[in-house]
């Protein structure tokens, strides 16, 4: 069956560190996103792609890289992990605008 | 730009009770509406979603419908079971070619028996 995994599904890092958290999809979608899921603020879009080679910001992407080399992965990078980064991510797909995203379970990162 | 405001919660029931949780939202075009249900230590799944007005997204006993003249979409469920217990989460994709989903902040619901 096709799935998207997401990996570690918890991490602690020390502040300042580079960080990269994977995401993996076998539906062959063409879209794919990222979001962090903090109390208070539901989901934030940090970064998306719509293809290979394509890649775009959301509305919190300082602090965050994405690169798409094909159509199954979109790591997401934290150039230099901050206590605020502290957060659950989720990474999600879909196949047109019209359908529902699939979403990955999760990674809790902890920044000490 | 585009935003989605939701019922603060947690909201708590007692099983079989009549479940709303109320969403409204405000965008520039024609957005397709969605709930979705994230259960504890599990990622969102979808649950409706409707996609022009008067449009009634409905599965597993919940439904909601699509008012552009309030622009809300409220999730309604008649009877709700423990296993209801989750967060809801409110969310539009606009009509226009954007892909990317806006989401309210989430409504935590507490079914007791």
């Amino acid at each position: 069956d096709a799935e998207i995994t997401q990996s570690p599904r918890h991490k602690i890092t020390e502040t300042g560190r580079q960080v990269t958290l994977a995401c993996h999809q076998t539906w062959n979608h063409n879209n794919m996103f990222w979001y962090r899921q903090d109390l208070g603020h539901g989901l934030r879009l940090i970064h998306y792609s719509y293809g290979v080679q394509d890649t775009n910001k959301g509305e919190v992407s300082d602090g965050y890289s994405v690169s798409r080399s094909n159509t199954e992965d979109l790591p997401l990078t934290l150039e230099s992990a901050a206590s605020s980064q502290t957060s659950v991510y989720f990474c999600a797909s879909s196949a047109n605008r019209e359908g529902g995203y699939t979403f990955g379970s999760g990674t809790r990162l902890t920044v000490v | 730009g585009n935003s989605v405001t939701q019922m603060e919660g947690p909201v708590t029931l007692s099983e079989e009770a009549f479940l709303t949780i109320n969403c409204t939202y405000t965008a520039t075009g024609y957005p397709s509406l969605f709930w979705y249900v994230q259960y504890p230590g599990e990622g969102l799944q979808l649950l409706l979603k409707a996609t022009k007005a008067d449009d009634k997204g409905s599965n597993k006993g919940f439904e909601a419908t699509y008012r552009k003249e309030t622009t809300s979409f409220h999730l309604e469920k008649g009877s709700v079971q423990v296993s209801d217990s989750a967060v809801y989460f409110c969310a539009l994709r606009e009509g226009t070619g954007r892909r990317a989903l806006t989401f309210g902040s989430g409504t935590r619901l507490q079914v007791q028996p």
